[in-house]
């Protein structure tokens, strides 16, 4: 399989600060990355699909300036969640499709929970 | 309108006995995939199992198989021998042509409980 990194795993902070999220693919190139939202015994809900070079096609719902996202490279992408706030509490977890077979694959980071106080 | 139906919330196995975890889904598209996903409690998404739309066989993955039925759009994962470590949630998804780019939609997941 291949390999997706996330960082921070785990993150607590206060009200109003802006976290940052990065998901890396460590050994492909993903042009396309994925972001979810996991609540707690949920499915995963697509946030956006983070493209690299160009704008991040985010879900209906789903807040741009909330969640900001930037490709910054194709192997990596990142998630900042801006003037956090205790609702925005949740497992994020991302993901990069990999040519290859079986046709793109999605491999997942471990997840980042975050905590907001 | 539910694209990726997961009927199961809960399921239990006896160790080393087989279990089905059913998985049904809707699309007009042709060409589609079908995924299989284990999340033990740790969070990470594991990637077991795939399905091509125009595959005509089953497919196998060591202890994971399919059964793919087509016509009735459903793609079941059956876990032979199961062991304590399988134990986790198991996600059906689906991943589907929109707009120039593929998206993945994942069924409301099945919680397994392998007992010893």
């Amino acid at each position: 399989g291949a390999v997706v990194s996330q960082h921070p795993s785990r993150v607590i902070c206060k009200s109003g600060t802006s976290v940052k999220i990065e998901c890396r693919s460590l050994d492909f190139q993903a042009t396309t990355m994925f972001w979810y939202r996991q609540f707690p015994k949920q499915s995963l809900m697509l946030m956006a699909t983070s493209n690299e070079g160009s704008k991040a096609t985010y879900e209906q719902g789903v807040e741009k300036d909330k969640f900001l996202i930037n490709h910054a490279s194709l192997t990596l992408s990142t998630l900042t969640v801006t003037s956090a706030h205790p609702e925005d509490s949740s497992f994020y977890i991302c993901s990069a499709p990999k040519t290859g077979k079986p046709p793109y694959t999605q491999y997942f980071g471990p997840g980042t929970r975050l905590t907001v106080l | 309108a539910q694209k990726i139906t997961q009927t199961q919330p809960g399921m239990f196995v006896q160790e080393k006995e087989a279990v089905t975890l059913d998985c049904t889904y809707d699309t007009s598209d042709q060409s589609y995939g079908l995924f299989w996903y284990k999340q033990p409690s740790s969070g990470e998404m594991i990637f077991l199992i795939y399905q091509g739309s125009y595959d005509e066989q089953n497919a196998t993955e060591g202890r994971y198989s399919l059964n793919f039925q087509k016509a009735r759009k459903s793609t079941n994962l059956v876990i032979s021998a199961s062991q304590l470590g399988d134990s986790a949630m198991y996600f059906c998804a689906m991943r589907e042509a929109t707009q120039g780019t593929y998206k993945y939609i994942f069924g409301t997941g099945t919680r397994l409980k392998v007992l010893a």
